[in-house]
Parts: structure tokens; sequence; C-alpha cells
């Protein structure tokens, strides 16, 4: 299984601040790269697909890079809705993998 | 819009079968184009893909899981369900169906339900 790593695990910050959260997979996996925001008590939600792509409806504030091993989902100007929890997932391989998530919490 | 929902007991004994259905509106199984998934997230934890199915009734499961799932696909009452045998507590979780659009440039879930919590308790 292709391993998907994150970190910080948990970060701290600023309504305004820009947050970047870093996800590392065991192998290249090309840009087959997602990520998701999850809120307590709420189902994931896709917020990057292919790497870069911005799913329609999420703001763009939100935005990811990378390629190959090392991926980004950064924020440009965190807002209060915007403290969640955060994963990659891949989906160059079978099984899909997540991280293990990076909770962004208020400072 | 699509809206997913899922539905089955809340309460599974330890060696029994865990059944669960996902109910979709707003959008046919049947016009292909997607892949209907269940993941699961034991409390506090991760997420955990367990597997699809397609339309047609083609499925792919996590190895990690293969020799005790099934998931299956009624077209004609548009749902799809999961089963999962000789379940322990391990297999706690929030059950989550999902919407799963496919192409090029991979696979991702786009429309979630809200998430089903089962307890395997004695």
């Amino acid at each position: 299984d292709i391993q998907m790593t994150q970190s910080p695990s948990s970060l701290s910050a600023s309504v305004g601040d820009r947050v970047t959260i870093t996800c590392r997979a065991s192998q290249s996996i090309s840009s087959y790269l997602n990520w998701y925001q999850q809120k307590p008590g709420k189902a994931p939600k896709l917020l990057i697909y292919a790497a870069s792509s911005l799913q329609s409806g999420v703001p763009s504030r939100f935005s990811g890079s990378g390629y190959g091993t090392d991926f980004t989902l950064t924020i440009s100007s965190l807002q209060p809705e915007d403290f969640a929890t955060y994963y990659c997932q891949q989906s160059y391989n079978t099984p899909p993998t997540f991280g293990g998530g990076t909770k962004v919490e208020i400072k | 819009q699509v809206q997913l929902q899922e539905s089955g007991p809340g309460l599974v004994k330890p060696s029994q079968t865990l059944s669960l259905t996902c109910a979709v509106s707003g959008g046919s199984i049947s016009s292909g184009g997607y892949y209907w998934s269940w993941i699961r997230q034991p409390p506090g934890k991760g997420l955990e893909w367990i597997g699809y199915i397609y339309y047609s009734g083609s499925t792919y499961y996590n190895p990690s899981l293969k020799s005790r799932v099934t998931i299956s696909v009624a077209t004609s009452k548009n749902h799809f369900s999961l089963k999962l045998s000789s379940v322990t507590a391990a297999d706690t979780a929030v059950y989550y169906c999902a919407r799963t659009y496919y192409d090029s440039r991979g696979y991702y879930p786009d429309y979630w339900g809200q998430g089903t919590l089962v307890t395997v308790s004695s």
C-alpha cells in the first residue's frame, strides 16, 4: 500500500494567516492526489482533486500543488470556517489511501 | 443535487454481520460514470476506503477487508449496500457512503452521505 504522511499533524493559526499543509507519498503518485476538509461530526468535503484542481464551489483561497511524492495544500487567508481537519488521499494505486490528517486550530 | 443517506443498525454484536444501505437521490446509479463507495472512520481516527461498486455490479474491495466484505447494488431501488461479516470491536466506526467520480486524473468522492455510527458490542 502507498503510505500518505501529512505534516504537521496539527497547527494553530489566526484568522488571516497563510497556512500550508504537506502530504508526502511513500512512492511517486504522479498527480493522483486529492484533498478533503472535515469538520467535527460531518462528512469530509472534497476541496482539491488531481493535486491542483479546485472543486466547484470551493473558495479560491484554497489551492493545491505538487507532483510525484510531495504535495501541499495552501489556505491563503484563513477564515473562521476553515478550522477543521484536512486529509490527503491518493488514487494512483489500489487500495486508495488517506493521510492521517492535519487539524487546524484557532490560535 | 445528489444526496446519499446511509441506514442500518447502529449496534452489532461481535461475530455478526454489519449491514448498511445507501439510498441515492437526485441522480441515478444506473446512469454510469461513477463508482459508489463505502468509506469508514473509527472514532477519533482517520479514513479507510472499504471498497466500491459500479452500476454494472463490478466491485473493488480493500485487500485488508476483502475476505469479509460484500458490496452490492440495486439499480431498481437506486441504492447500494455493504455487508461486513465477522465483526469485532475494531470495526466500530462511522460508515460513509459516497459517489465517486473517476477519470484519467484519478478518482475521488465528490458527494458523501452524512455517515452512520456502527458500534460493535455485546
